[in-house]
């Protein structure tokens, strides 16, 4: 089944503390993106890649790193999370042709 | 810079009824417009996807236009039931732009 996974799926840690947030997908897309959704703000992209070691800030990157190693992955980093990165995030990959397939979620609070 | 806008913002009908829901964009210019469902707290399920050369798409109940030279895409859904309640979504994916652009959603509640 055509799918990207995002691991995990719920998370609760400490301003501080490092934390990963992984995407994987198995369409052999080039494109993958991050998202975060928060009410009254709708979806905005964090960061973007075009392929592997090509990666762009998207409208709100602060706080926030990725990388592209592999084609299918593209983890997200919050190296010292603060609460205002509280939010429900979602992984993205599009391929030829356009059309995008999203992630479940990860919904990450951060006290 | 696109925007992408909702109307209505929210919907409530009876099971059985068809409905239409609007989106409009500012820039004409776009790729590709897709629409997705969301359930409360869950992720995006594609619906459907209308490719900028295309003029509409349909599965099952579920059929959606494109209109470029207007900037507007309508989502209808025939004969609706308590399943289909959900926010929907549309977005935009314009040429040079690498990232979708949401619109506000239209949160629909279809009674029994």
């Amino acid at each position: 089944e055509a799918q990207v996974t995002q691991n995990p799926r719920y998370l609760i840690t400490v301003t501080g503390k490092k934390l990963t947030v992984t995407c994987s997908q198995n369409m052999n897309h080039e494109y993958m993106s991050w998202y975060r959704q928060d009410p009254g703000l709708g979806l905005r992209q964090i960061y973007y890649s075009m392929n592997v070691e090509v990666t762009d800030k998207g409208d709100v990157p602060e706080g926030y790193k990725v990388s592209r190693k592999e084609k299918r992955n593209f983890p997200l980093i919050l190296e010292s999370p603060s609460p205002n990165q509280t939010s429900l995030y979602f992984c993205a990959s599009s391929g030829q042709g356009g059309g995008y397939t999203f992630g479940s979620g990860t919904r990450l609070t951060v006290v | 810079k696109q925007e992408v806008t909702q109307i209505p913002a929210a919907l409530s009908v009876p099971e059985g009824e068809n409905l239409v829901l609007n989106c409009s964009f500012t820039d004409s210019a776009i790729y590709n417009l897709q629409w997705f469902r969301q359930d409360p707290g869950k992720g995006l399920t594609s619906l459907l996807l209308i490719q900028s050369s295309q003029r509409e798409q349909t599965s099952g109940r579920l059929n959606a236009s494109l209109d470029k030279s207007s900037g507007r895409s309508t989502l209808y859904i025939a004969a609706s039931q308590p399943g289909d309640s959900a926010t929907y979504l549309c977005a935009s994916d314009s040429l040079g732009f690498q990232k979708l652009v949401f619109g506000t959603g239209t949160r629909l509640l279809v009674s029994p």
